[in-house]
């Protein structure tokens, strides 16, 4: 089945230490997102690509990164992860720029100790 | 910026019973879509809407993109204990692009 993969499910890291997430999808799909979403909270867009086009959000802290070496995958990094980063990234998929549904993963739960 | 508010904001339902949630917005939006979310998981794609007055059905799942384009609706019939979970409502505004804006979420709870 076409799908978007996260990997890993679960990330602990430690304060400061730098941690990179993957998200790859088999949808072929040209644009995806990453999300930060805290607990009981909607999910906060951080940064998107259609294509190897990348569009940040002017709110996104520097401290998010993110690379899109293929149409298939793509990293968010955290360089210097804080407590308050400890959230749910979600990543989404979306069929083409003038496409609006999309397909999220399953996320990866990022714990900072 | 666009703000969509959700309501009710949690709700606490009889296995069978129907459910109703609704989604409003003080600015116009081009396109509404509906997403559950599972704890620990991703939101999943229910239905999406992009005519003013459309309504859209997805098996017990029945969703209606409102007339003014300022709020949308969900209904779930005759409901489930798998039917808990956050309901969130997202919308795409003019000039938007491809972002959505998310509500606040409705959690629903059932009661066997």
């Amino acid at each position: 089945d076409a799908m978007v993969i996260q990997n890993p499910r679960y990330q602990v890291t430690q304060f400061g230490k730098p941690v990179t997430l993957s998200c790859s999808q088999t949808l072929n799909h040209n644009v995806m997102y990453w999300y930060q979403q805290k607990s009981s909270q909607a999910p906060k867009l951080l940064f998107h690509y259609y294509d190897k086009d990348f569009n940040n959000e002017a709110d996104t802290p520097d401290n998010f990164q993110s690379r899109r070496p293929n149409t298939s995958f793509c990293f968010l990094d955290i360089r210097s992860p804080g407590l308050g980063d400890a959230a749910m990234y979600l990543c989404a998929t979306s069929r083409a720029r003038s496409s609006y549904e999309q397909y999220f993963g399953p996320g990866t739960r990022l714990t900072v100790t | 910026g666009q703000q969509l508010n959700q309501s009710p904001q949690s709700m606490f339902i009889q296995e069978g019973e129907d459910v109703s949630m609704n989604c409003t917005s003080s600015s116009i939006f081009n396109t509404w879509l509906w997403y559950k979310q599972d704890p620990g998981e991703g939101p999943v794609l229910l239905i999406a809407l992009y005519k003013a007055g459309e309504l859209t059905s997805n098996g017990r799942l029945t969703a209606q993109f409102g007339i003014t384009r300022k709020d949308s609706f969900l209904n779930i019939s005759a409901s489930i204990p798998s039917d808990v979970g956050i309901y969130f409502c997202a919308g795409r505004g003019a000039g938007g692009g491809n972002k959505l804006t998310f509500g606040t979420g409705t959690q629903l709870k059932v009661e066997l």
